[in-house]
């Protein structure tokens, strides 16, 4: 159980489009969901925390009208990096958790979204 | 100070060995702590979730959780070839924390 979908694995895209990513929890209703992006042979940096239905919650530094988080359901959430340029590059990935609220026992990793912006 | 503290190594160990991986911590509200291991260009896949104090046991691997001292350690038992890999711990009250990772070779 508790096994989380990204999709797409990869992208590449020009400078200046926009890219949507997608996480879902296949087999259980995630709550809160994280979005994070890792660069090569670092640790992961959290960007955002979100909860179903309401607004995500960016770590800061992390630019939300940048990084459009949207967690519609208990078993959905889309990262969308708009008007990406090369420097946005990186492995993205999500993760759910499932608990009541203000409480989350842990997470469950999708495998990851490795997006290349030429 | 960090919430989480984790050694990132590298760590490099021959087959067969016992690898001892650790993290301290300095909330003493956390509750849950979980140890995930991730390949390279994979999203992190969780291996030992445990509650409070004590150990946990499943395979080669052992979670061992001290509450009292805030330290919390993974050990692999036999370690293979495929061991290789970061493994990351990560704890939660409230809020998650991760440690940095500690990257593991294990040399057939």
């Amino acid at each position: 159980g508790a096994v989380v979908s990204q999709h797409p694995s990869w992208v590449i895209c020009k400078s200046g489009t926009s890219v949507k990513i997608e996480c879902r929890s296949l087999d259980f209703q995630a709550t809160t969901m994280f979005w994070y992006r890792q660069f090569p042979k670092q640790s992961l940096m959290l960007m955002a925390t979100s909860n179903e239905g309401s607004k995500a919650t960016y770590e800061q530094g992390v630019e939300k009208d940048k990084f459009l988080i949207n967690h519609a359901s208990l078993t959905l959430s889309t990262l969308t990096v708009t008007s990406a340029h090369p420097e946005d590059s990186s492995f993205y990935i999500c993760s759910a958790a499932s608990g009541t609220s203000g409480s989350t026992e842990t997470q469950y990793f999708g495998p990851g979204t490795r997006l290349l912006v030429l | 100070q960090k919430e989480v503290e984790q050694d990132p190594g590298p760590l490099s160990v021959p087959e067969g060995a016992i690898v001892s991986l650790n993290c301290t911590y300095s909330n003493s509200a956390f509750q849950y702590f979980m140890w995930y291991r991730q390949y390279s260009r994979k999203g992190p896949e969780l291996l030992m979730y445990t509650y409070s104090s004590g150990n946990k046991e499943d395979g080669r691997f052992t979670a061992q959780v001290d509450k009292s001292s805030k330290y919390i350690s993974l050990f692999i038992r036999d370690s293979q070839p495929s061991d290789s890999a970061t493994y990351l711990c990560a704890m939660t009250g409230n809020q998650f924390y991760f440690g940095t990772g500690t990257s593991l070779t294990v040399i057939p």
